[in-house]
């Protein structure tokens, strides 16, 4: 069965330092998204892109965080400097599209990247 | 910010028991979705309820949606211990999906 696949599953870094994630969708999914959750928290969706486009990046701090789907395809999400509120659980998800090109509701999560930043 | 609240936030129960967990939510909905996570890993969709469906049933899950009360209900029956695993809902509006707080669920063998 397909799975989006995310890395690293683990991260530890430094206050300061830059920190990437990658995600890979389910292959064929148009809609790619990343979302932030803290601890005993839900996820808070961060970023939105339809194909290579960003639809959403409402909540995405824009002055530290960056994400980019170049090819429509796979997906990074930077973080420059990392900070000590940072630490949280990044989930990647996708969806395919829907008929008409809308978009299909079921998301299908990652496992996730645990960042820890010291 | 988090559009629904799920209440209780912690339930223990035994295996073969039922597991009931509640979700309120503030704004108006185009439909409503459940999604369980496993202890550190991602989140598993469970089931959708469109805003005009009142109940819905897939396997051992019962969800109601009641608009009038901007509230839902999850309910798992003959509960097992693989059930053991944090229960969200999530609304979806006009736009994004936005997730609540969580119910911890702990069937104890």
């Amino acid at each position: 069965e397909a799975e989006v696949a995310q890395s690293p599953r683990y991260k530890i870094t430094e206050k300061s330092q830059a920190v990437a994630f990658w995600c890979d969708p389910i292959s064929g999914h148009a809609t790619l998204y990343w979302y932030r959750q803290i601890l005993g928290q839900g996820p808070e969706l961060l970023v939105q892109f339809q194909d290579e486009s960003v639809v959403d990046d409402s909540q995405l701090p824009k002055d530290r965080f960056s994400a980019e789907r170049l090819k429509g395809v796979d997906s990074t999400l930077k973080i420059q400097p990392a900070e000590l509120g940072d630490s949280a659980m990044y989930l990647c998800a996708s969806s395919p599209a829907g008929r008409q090109g809308r978009i299909q509701e079921t998301q299908y999560f990652g496992p996730g990247t645990r960042l820890l930043v010291l | 910010s988090q559009q629904g609240e799920e209440d209780p936030q912690a339930l223990s129960i035994q295996e073969g028991e039922n597991a009931t967990m509640n979700c309120s939510y503030k704004t108006s909905i185009n439909n409503l979705q459940w999604y369980r996570q496993n202890s550190g890993r991602g989140l598993v969709h469970l089931i959708l309820i469109r805003s005009n469906e009142r109940e819905k049933h897939s396997g051992r899950l019962r969800v109601t949606l009641d608009t009038s009360k901007k509230s839902s209900s999850l309910l798992i029956t003959a509960s097992r211990a693989a059930d053991t695993a944090s229960y969200f809902c999530a609304t979806r509006g006009f736009q994004k999906l936005v997730f609540g707080t969580g119910t911890r669920l702990l069937v104890s063998p």
